[in-house]
């Protein structure tokens, strides 16, 4: 069974560029969840989604928006990026509530 | 604000050492906490999921125990290898919003041969 799968791996963009990253779940896992981590800081949750509904979101700006599509793959779009959007942003999907299934993330940096 | 809270930071061991961490997260709301093992590079592994208080969770030298009422877990690694270097993370899930974890910081061990 493939795992979490995340693309770009790695991404360089400059500021005020908008930016979509992608993340392929688990096959038969509806729920798909994002997190970013910076520097010194512990994974932060952006927001999670199941059957293309989102569910729950963290507390980030509006620059930070997703979306879940019918075979639920996912992405996550930020708009007019800043220096402080660098940052590791991983993906987890699953199936059962107790669970989480992470990809290798994507690197993203703004310069 | 939900705080997750992990100890040490970091830690340096030398093989065949024991070691252990800990995890403190709020003692009301519990709904399960999560161990992961993260290594550069790779995508975070979950360990253990825990939901019960006093639960105890054992994979080969890697052990972890629950107490749910004071709000700490503790994970354990006896006999530290090489192969063990990699930062451990501890995630709070409560009941009132359970499709979303809360991490703390991790602890990163760097075993010495």
């Amino acid at each position: 069974k493939a795992g979490v799968t995340q693309t770009p791996r790695y991404l360089i963009k400059t500021r005020g560029q908008q930016v979509t990253l992608s993340c392929s779940p688990i096959s038969g896992h509806r729920s798909v969840s994002w997190y970013q981590q910076t520097p010194g800081q512990g994974l932060q949750f952006l927001f999670e989604y199941f059957s293309e509904t989102q569910r729950n979101k963290g507390n980030f700006p509006g620059r930070f928006s997703g979306r879940q599509f019918s075979n639920s793959r996912s992405e996550m779009n930020v708009s007019t990026l800043e220096l402080g959007d660098s940052a590791l942003y991983l993906c987890a999907s699953s199936q059962e509530p107790t669970e989480a299934f992470f990809g290798q993330g994507t690197r993203l940096t703004v310069v | 604000i939900l705080n997750v809270e992990q100890s040490p930071q970091s830690l340096h061991v030398q093989e065949g050492d024991s070691t252990n961490f800990t995890c403190s997260f709020p003692s009301s709301n519990f709904y399960a906490l999560h161990w992961y093992r993260w290594e550069t590079a790779k995508s975070p592994e979950a360990l253990f999921v825990m939901t019960l208080n006093g639960d105890e969770k054992k994979k080969g030298r890697i052990s972890a125990t629950l107490n749910t009422k004071e709000g700490y877990s503790y994970l354990y690694i006896k006999g530290s290898q090489p192969e063990d270097s990699a930062t451990y993370l501890c995630a709070f899930q409560g009941v009132d919003n359970f499709n979303k974890f809360y991490f703390g910081s991790g602890t990163k061990l760097n075993v010495k041969p």
